[in-house]
């Protein structure tokens, strides 16, 4: 499959354990932010979504948390399971322009 | 539902020989649609992007070009393609004309220059 990330940082869980992935976006002006899961040889696939507007929104299994202060993300990931184990990455977005800047990516291991 | 293809999923090819990949956007119309390429162990790049049949942005020079002539279909294409083209190539579409839409993306194609 796809080397996506040989050499990305890795967080290991247990399975059953919560999972936090962070990102640090870079601009003040961007107002939508996205998390997106990529596993081996796949395409990116939406997670969660949040606008500045917002500092927490939920879905199912999965939280986004938005800090504005300290331009920060989070992706907090409930009761953690082997299929979960991916690459997950976020993206910013700023008003006017059709470009996203994505995150580097975090790898997430789930330990049986 | 929308649903977006790319083919070919694969595809191995020799420095200097021509290029085509093609994406498709279902259950939608005048999507913006986009390529990426992913090189391994870096993000996303975006190379093109189209609001419209016929309107293509280019953001990075090389020796890649794109096309879209119908509304759902965006194709990635080169005269000569060089090893540095190796890659996962990823296409993406969102609904608006606005960039805080989602960009949703197609399952890649993996294209290795030998």
């Amino acid at each position: 499959g796809e080397s996506v990330g040989l050499h990305l940082p890795t967080l290991s869980v247990q399975e059953g354990d919560n999972s936090i992935i962070n990102c640090a976006y870079s601009n003040s002006a961007s107002d939508y932010f996205i998390w997106y899961k990529q596993e081996s040889g796949k395409g990116p696939q939406f997670i969660i979504d949040i606008r500045s507007n917002m500092d927490k929104r939920q879905g199912q299994r999965v939280t986004v948390l938005l800090n504005k202060t300290v331009k920060h993300l989070s992706l907090q990931i409930a009761a953690t399971q082997p299929g979960d184990s991916a690459v997950y990455f976020c993206a910013e977005s700023r008003p006017g322009t059709y470009k996203y800047i994505f995150g580097t990516g975090t790898r997430l291991k789930v330990l049986a | 539902s929308q649903t977006i293809h790319q083919w070919p999923a694969t595809l191995v090819q020799p420095v200097g020989s021509p290029l085509s990949l093609e994406c498709t956007v279902e259950g939608t119309s005048n999507p913006n649609l986009y390529w990426y390429r992913q090189a391994a162990g870096r993000g996303l790049q975006l190379l093109f992007y189209s609001v419209g049949i016929g309107q293509i942005s280019s953001e990075v020079p090389q020796n890649l070009s794109a096309s879209r002539p119908q509304d759902r279909q965006f194709i990635l294409s080169s005269k000569k393609l060089l090893l540095s083209d190796s890659g996962f190539y990823l296409c993406a579409w969102s609904q608006d004309s606005l960039s805080t839409d989602t960009q949703y993306f197609g399952p890649g194609t993996r294209l290795t220059v030998l």
